[in-house]
């Protein structure tokens, strides 16, 4: 019953290194949505999809990028690191007409 | 511009207290609505949902919800406030055919005891 995974949990960068924080969702979810949460602003959408091979932008994209292969999978991608993008990432998935479900998180510092 | 609004950034309550926690929208449709809770460090607990009928929803921990179409709103209220209950409470929409799931600014809830 593992939901929706997210990996790592914490991952400290450099400055123009870059990673990829995964994702993987085991309920079939058509819907998957990464965002960023900083203190005092909420959850900022970065890229979104609503299935295989269809992805789209969020609020907040710029230095990211995303691809979705499979349903299962959404993971995002960070080519040069920067310290604005230290942050506490969110991965989530949801059903269409459905309610969203959440990872526990990556938080990633960039020094 | 579209977005969802929590005007009050940070709350205190007593415990024992009743809780009203504001949210607003501004898309041109009814949006699918909800209520979700953070517990520190912790991810989201998704508290109520509203995508039709009744305007009154009932959720999670005592919480309940009314939507307001007229007013664009979306309040979260509590009659009796406990300790456990403080945490970052989110308003969330989805828009664009329920596709885009946005969120409001949080609001922090503290309880005094």
């Amino acid at each position: 019953n593992a939901g929706v995974t997210q990996t790592p949990k914490f991952r400290i960068l450099k400055i123009g290194q870059s990673m990829t924080l995964q994702c993987a969702q085991d309920m079939n979810h058509n819907y998957m949505y990464w965002y960023r949460q900083d203190p005092g602003m909420g959850l900022k959408l970065i890229y979104y999809s609503v299935g295989a091979g269809i992805t789209d932008k969020g609020e907040v994209p710029n230095g990211y990028n995303v691809s979705r292969s499979t349903t299962e999978d959404f993971p995002l991608r960070l080519e040069l690191a920067a310290p604005s993008q230290t942050s506490v990432y969110f991965c989530a998935s949801r059903s269409q007409g459905g309610v969203a479900f959440f990872g526990q998180g990556t938080r990633l510092t960039v020094v | 511009a579209q977005s969802v609004t929590q005007p009050d950034i940070h709350i205190t309550v007593s415990e024992g207290a009743s809780l009203e926690l504001r949210c607003n929208y501004s898309y041109g449709a009814t949006p699918y609505l909800f209520w979700y809770v953070q517990s520190p460090g912790q991810g989201l607990q998704l508290l109520l949902k509203y995508f039709s009928g009744d305007t009154l929803v009932q959720g999670i921990k005592g919480f309940e919800a009314e939507f307001k179409r007229s007013q664009s709103s979306f309040n979260l209220r509590k009659p009796s406030v406990h300790w456990s209950d403080a945490a970052e409470y989110f308003c969330a929409v989805a828009i664009q055919g329920a596709q885009k799931l946005v969120f409001g600014q949080g609001t922090r809830l503290t309880i005094n005891p």
